[in-house]
């Protein structure tokens, strides 16, 4: 059974302070790992990883995959009062079942 | 452009009463429609999903159903609600084959359902 495990759960950062989201992940034929962010409601799509090694970037967030060692990490640097959310992490695979999802991390960030 | 539209995005209901949330998209044809659960501290989980009218594929066995009536209209049921179906309910969408690995999920709103 695909298997997807976050760390930490929560988290509460201040201001500034640069963050790390940890997701590692069991799954046959792994293809694609996705980074959402939900904030109050619909999570909204923030990556998609299908390379180790390669990263992803979008403004003060990044992510990279390692295939080998099965996890991803989500960077935010310089964190803002909006970047509080839960990031959730996906995996998808080759077969015909949908998108596993972990239980997310909870990102508090105060001023 | 695409739009998924979700609806009630609240409701309390008493512990027997059916229930019915509905999803409806508009902009594309043919989506793969899916209704997942989020309880507290646990993440997403798949409920159903469907690849074509008619066609559901249920990933767990509880209380629950889910019908596609429409193309781009996709219904979650229940007879009886339990407390245990307390929750928030997400319905998304996403094109091409359920081979999810090339497919991203874009969400509804949620329905935030409370069973008393």
């Amino acid at each position: 059974e695909d298997k997807v495990v976050q760390s930490p759960l929560s988290l509460v950062v201040h201001e500034g302070d640069t963050v790390t989201l940890n997701c590692s992940y069991e799954v046959t034929n792994f293809r694609s790992l996705l980074w959402y962010k939900q904030e109050k409601k619909a999570p909204t799509f923030l990556f998609m990883l299908t390379s180790s090694g390669i990263e992803k970037k979008s403004g003060r967030l990044s992510s990279i995959l390692d295939k080998k060692e099965l996890f991803s990490i989500l960077n935010i640097t310089a964190t803002q009062t909006g970047d509080s959310a839960v990031y959730l992490c996906a995996v998808g695979n080759s077969g015909n079942t949908p998108l596993v999802f972990g239980k997310g991390t909870r990102l508090s960030v105060i001023a | 452009s695409q739009t998924i539209h979700q609806w009630p995005a609240t409701l309390v209901q008493p512990v027997g009463s059916p229930l019915s949330l509905e999803c409806t998209v508009e902009g594309t044809s043919n989506p793969n429609l899916y209704w997942y659960r989020q309880a507290a501290g646990r993440g997403l989980q798949l409920l159903f999903y469907s690849v074509g009218i008619g066609q559901i594929s249920s990933e767990v066995p509880q209380n629950l159903s889910a019908s596609r009536p429409q193309d781009r209209q996709f219904i979650l049921s229940s007879k009886k609600l339990l407390l245990s179906d307390s929750g928030f309910y997400l319905c998304a969408w996403s094109v091409g084959r359920v081979n999810s690995g090339a497919n991203v999920l874009t969400f509804g709103a949620g329905s935030r359902l409370t069973v008393l």
